[in-house]
């Protein structure tokens, strides 16, 4: 079975602060994905990437970037936390879309 | 509007129950199509894959599509109080892993 490993559960950070999500997977699988997700606006695609050092962005990349300098690790950076990034964050990765994504069990961010 | 829409429920009922849940969309290209199972404070986990119109079958699981509708449903038949959970369809164009669009989700409660 896939796994997708996010580092931290819960995490409680303070207003200013830079915040590293990290995001690991074991079946070299190419793609992967960070999103938020929030209740009643469902889940928001942050960043993508298809390759290591490739990034792409996402339906709402504002206050966010990613790294990915290793096939297996993909990076969730919060430059500056504010208030309103907290949400629960879910690292997924696929092979291909036809296999749909794995994901990891999220981290819920709190800034407060 | 959105590109896919889903009720957010909640939507309660008895064990043994017959479950339908929806999607509708409006990007005639979309053909994939998925459904994911997502309990209390863990990611999403694909539980349902189809391509293109018709009936899939898994247990007590069956996902249908009505493409000329622009339509999803998932069906849970003798429906068991570890099927309570938040359901998300979701769809994509392409083979590749970019732009799966996800509903926000519709929590189910089965009543023992």
């Amino acid at each position: 079975d896939v796994k997708v490993t996010q580092s931290s559960r819960y995490l409680v950070k303070r207003t200013g602060e830079k915040v590293f999500l990290e995001c690991v997977q074991d079946m070299d699988h190419e793609n992967m994905f960070w999103y938020r997700q929030d209740p009643g606006l469902g889940l928001r695609l942050i960043y993508f990437s298809y390759d290591v050092k490739m990034k792409e962005k996402g339906d709402i990349p504002e206050g966010y970037s990613v790294s990915r300098e290793k096939k297996e690790r993909f990076s969730l950076i919060l430059e500056s936390a504010s208030t309103n990034q907290t949400s629960m964050y879910l690292c997924a990765s696929s092979l291909e879309g036809r296999d749909g994504y794995t994901f990891g069990s999220g981290t819920r961010l709190t800034v407060v | 509007q959105k590109e896919v829409e889903q009720d957010p429920g909640p939507l309660s009922v008895p064990e043994g129950a017959i479950v339908s849940l929806n999607c509708t969309y409006s990007n005639s290209a979309f053909q994939y199509f998925m459904w994911y199972r997502q309990y209390s404070r863990k990611g999403p986990e694909l539980l349902m894959y189809t391509y293109s119109s018709g009936n899939k079958e898994d247990g007590r699981f069956t996902a249908q599509v009505d493409k000329s509708s622009k339509y999803i449903s998932l069906f849970i038949r003798d429906s068991q109080p570890s099927d309570s959970a938040t359901y998300l369809c979701a769809m994509n164009q392409y083979s590749s892993a970019s732009k799966i669009i996800f509903g926000s989700g519709t929590r189910l409660s089965i009543r023992p």
